[in-house]
This record gives C-alpha cells, sequence and structure tokens, in this order.
C-alpha cells in the first residue's frame, strides 16, 4: 500500500533562513501529494498540493515540486518567518479508491525564532 | 463562514466506558472522514461517511468502533470500551464533494486519554 516519509523534527531556524523538509513516498501509479500545516491548536490546513510528475504547487511563498524519478515532494521556502512555526505534514491519495483517501507522514515540526 | 467543528477539544475515559466524538461539517459540506493519529505516527484513515451512508470503513478497527453521520445533526465516532491502546488524537475532514479533487477541510482534533 502507500506510504508517505518524511524527516523527523523539531526542525529549528532563524527568521529569513532557508527551509527544506524532506517527503517521499511510496505508491502504485501517481497518487496526488499535499502539504499541510498544522498551528498551534488548530486543525490541519491544505498548504499545497501537485496532482502528477513535474507539477510544482506553491502557496504564501512555500514551493514542493513532484518528482517521479525520485519519489519525492520536498517542502522549501527561502525565507522562513517566526509565523511559520508549526507541523508540517506530507500526504499522498490512494489512486482506485474513487475518493481522496490521504495516507499521511508523521508531521514535522518547525521552529522559527528572531 | 465558520470551519469543521469538533467536540470535545479534549476527552478523559476511564477503561472500559464509552467515548462519543462529534464532528459538525462546514457549511455545505455532506462529506465525512475520520482519521486518528497514535503518538509519534501519521494520521491514519479510518471511515469515510456521506450522509446516512458509510462508503469506506476500512480503516476502522473491526470491534469497538463505530461511525453515523445522520440526516440531521453532526458525524458521531463511538469507541465502546475503551482501552489504553485507544489514546489518541481523533480528526475529522470535511468535504464538498466525493472526488479526489475534493480539498479535505480539518477540524483541531479531540485528544482522546484512556486512564
Amino acid at each position: 500500500g502507500n506510504s508517505v516519509t518524511q524527516m523527523e523534527g523539531p526542525v529549528t531556524l532563524s527568521e529569513e533562513a532557508f527551509l527544506t523538509i524532506n517527503c517521499t513516498y511510496t505508491a502504485t501509479g501517481y497518487p496526488s501529494l499535499f502539504w499541510y500545516v498544522q498551528y498551534p491548536g488548530e486543525g490541519l490546513q491544505l498548504l499545497l498540493k501537485a496532482t502528477k510528475a513535474d507539477d510544482k504547487g506553491s502557496n504564501k511563498g512555500f514551493e514542493a515540486t513532484y518528482r517521479k524519478e525520485t519519489t519525492s515532494f520536498h517542502l522549501e521556502k527561502g525565507s522562513v518567518q517566526v509565523s511559520d512555526s508549526a507541523v508540517y505534514f506530507c500526504a499522498s491519495d490512494r489512486r482506485g479508491t474513487g475518493f481522496q483517501k490521504l495516507v499521511f507522514g508523521t508531521g514535522t515540526r518547525l521552529l522559527v525564532s528572531p | 463562514n465558520a470551519g469543521v467543528m469538533q467536540n470535545p477539544r479534549h476527552l478523559v475515559r476511564r477503561r472500559g466506558q464509552e467515548a462519543r466524538l462529534r464532528c459538525s461539517p462546514m457549511k455545505g459540506h455532506s462529506h465525512v472522514y475520520w482519521y486518528r493519529q497514535l503518538p509519534e505516527e501519521g494520521l491514519k484513515f479510518m471511515v469515510y461517511l456521506q450522509k446516512e451512508n458509510i462508503i469506506d470503513e476500512s480503516g476502522m478497527p473491526k470491534e469497538r468502533f463505530s461511525a453515523e453521520f445522520p440526516k440531521e445533526g453532526p458525524s458521531i465516532l463511538r469507541i465502546q470500551q475503551v482501552v489504553r491502546g485507544d489514546s489518541a488524537a481523533y480528526f475529522c475532514a470535511s468535504s464538498p464533494g466525493p472526488f479526489r479533487e475534493d480539498t479535505q477541510y480539518f477540524g483541531p482534533g479531540t485528544r482522546l486519554t484512556v486512564l
């Protein structure tokens, strides 16, 4: 079945540093890929997604590119802010189910200090 | 426009008691999903419901767990005779449609602790 592996946290950065959170997936076929973000005390919010190989999802300065050859969907941001501190979840969906059946990684906590 | 609501946010139960978790989807959404997050693990799919129908319950434990989404009112995830291993965060999501393209919107979760 599908699985998603992402780097363990916490990731601790200073403001304006470059961010990379690694995510790799295993799947049969070509799943859609997602990054969700969870701020303290809130539910998960969709940050960005990509539905096919070489697609780039982007939102709020974050980017991730669907790489079929390396089965990866790494999250990047050029200059992080304190307000980006949150837990980030990588996810894929399972094809053949007819609906969006999400498979999540374990989450990576990002801490950004001023 | 209120988001997905879950209550209670925190629930403490003793072994053998019942736990009822409620989820009110976003306005206009008739598709609900439940996920469970065990400590140090990712969210895992449990069940997908439409109004009055269970569409996919392949992630639900075979015993003690049940879910419903009645015509009126919130979706309920029910855990009977809870055990310590049920301690987890339970997240509900809703979507406007049943398709893979439909974004799921998540609630803040219910943290269940079994003593």
